[in-house]
């Protein structure tokens, strides 16, 4: 049973383009998490969906950030108009019930 | 979530038992300890987990007082691989997984050859 997989595990984007980040779960699990965490800070939780639906948003920030977990394909993780700020490792995990999640290798995003 | 304290970082001799404390006074009744750990530049690792009753498992043991006010993280035989960031938490699962993690500052294990 392969781990959480993230792709790309680095991103360079440019100031004002799009990046999007891909989780596939692992096998069975249908709750996806995503994480930010900035250089040198802690881990901070963005947002929490079941297939088709966001259960819990409450740390993604309002604006050019959202996530999908379609019915087939992984989640996505999607940036418009990124900036320098947006550069950080951004980690997913997944979990098949309400105990461990299991964390994927995370992106590093870079915006020049 | 109730809130942990952690020291910053913490030294250990290889080979020995690494104990790694947390203080959790403000925890409720059906709130859990989790423990996570992350190796630099990789996805935090899920250790162990417990509510009232000691837990062991092929990587530790979690000891939780009587009270529950606090917990110890035991890491029998400490090699150079776990030095890490170790992360005390406590959380309510029975919200229906609906929970992210809130992950605080951790301790900086350092394991010394």
């Amino acid at each position: 049973n392969a781990g959480v997989m993230q792709n790309p595990r680095h991103l360079v984007r440019r100031r004002g383009q799009e990046a999007r980040l891909r989780c596939s779960p692992m096998k069975g699990h249908s709750h996806v998490y995503w994480y930010r965490q900035l250089p040198e800070e802690g881990l901070k939780f963005m947002v929490y969906l079941q297939k088709e639906n966001i259960i819990d948003e409450s740390g993604m920030p309002k604006e050019r950030f959202s996530a999908e977990f379609p019915k087939e394909g992984p989640s996505i993780l999607r940036i418009q108009q990124v900036v320098r700020g947006d550069s950080a490792a951004y980690f997913c995990a997944s979990s098949p019930s309400v105990n461990e999640q299991f964390f994927g290798p995370g992106t590093r995003l870079t915006v020049l | 979530d109730a809130k942990t304290t952690q020291p910053t970082s913490m030294d250990c001799a290889e080979g020995r038992a690494a104990n790694l404390p947390c203080n959790h006074s403000t925890i409720s009744g059906n709130e859990y300890v989790y423990w996570y750990r992350q190796i630099h530049s990789q996805g935090p690792q899920y250790i162990i987990h417990g509510l009232k009753n000691n837990e062991t498992n092929e990587m530790a043991s979690l000891i939780i007082t009587e009270d529950r006010k606090s917990s110890t993280l035991i890491l029998p035989h400490a090699t150079l691989r776990d030095t890490a960031v170790y992360y005390c938490i406590v959380r309510d699962p029975s919200g229906g997984g609906a929970d992210g993690l809130t992950f605080g500052k951790g301790t900086h294990l350092i394991i010394q050859p």
